[in-house]
């Protein structure tokens, strides 16, 4: 049974660096599938942020112009882990976080989700 | 990007109840949609994906219909545990895209 936990400090200051890492058990991500992180907010819903696949080949979304530039996924297959950085956060980052597995390669859903992390933005 | 649109926001239901939500897409999507349920403090969870096929584990009284741009989630008799929001998401086009929910209140 797959199984992915969130990790990373619930607080961040506005303009630091926002970094989650996502540990996957019951599965090896080298075996294949995208791994994507998802968050979600009272007033922006569940937006998809970015998947990554083993070769640490990503995909980002690019209609949140917000994040454009400051959201990087990556991979590290040694750990089983795959990670979020969000640099230059602000108030509008704050959100609860969740890591997920693709049902695919790239299919666009998820069928496994984290519980998920809420961060908060805030001096 | 697609938008989709889940209509109604909160609907009041009683258990054994039989349910219809509805989402609709800003464009065609063929059948690639999926359908979560979340319930609070909780990851969403896959119930449906192609519009139809349900996820590993769901119960039979979850069913799901629809093709282009309009789709339905039906649970034919409602039990407590299905009281919780409902999210649509689209997995035909890049970037993928979710609806706002649709909320499952006890009447």
């Amino acid at each position: 049974q797959v199984e992915l936990q969130e990790a990373g400090p619930g607080l961040v200051k506005p303009s630091e660096t926002l970094f989650l890492n996502c540990s996957v058990s019951g599965y090896s991500i080298s075996s294949g599938f995208y791994w994507g992180w998802i968050r979600q907010s009272p007033g922006k819903g569940l937006e998809w942020l970015g998947s990554v696949f083993r070769t640490g080949s990503t995909f980002y979304n690019p209609s949140l112009t917000s994040l454009h530039s400051r959201v990087t996924v990556s991979v590290d297959t040694s750990k089983n882990q795959f990670y979020l950085r969000l640099t230059s956060v602000t108030a509008e980052d704050t959100a609860v976080y969740f890591c997920a597995k693709d049902a695919g390669y790239m299919y666009g859903y998820f069928d496994t989700w984290g519980r998920g992390t809420l961060v908060t933005v805030s001096s | 990007e697609i938008v989709m649109t889940q209509s109604p926001a909160t609907l009041a239901v009683s258990p054994g109840e039989r349910v219809t939500l509805s989402c609709g897409a800003s464009q065609s999507i063929s059948t690639k949609l999926a359908w979560y349920q979340q319930k609070l403090g909780q990851a969403p969870r896959l119930l449906i994906y192609r519009a139809s096929t349900r996820a590993a584990g769901v119960p039979d009284r979850f069913s799901g219909s629809g093709s282009g741009t309009e789709f339905t989630l039906t649970i034919s008799s409602l039990e407590s545990e299905d009281f919780g929001v409902y999210y649509c998401q689209q997995h035909d086009d890049w970037p993928q895209t979710f609806g706002q929910g649709t909320r499952l209140e006890n009447k």
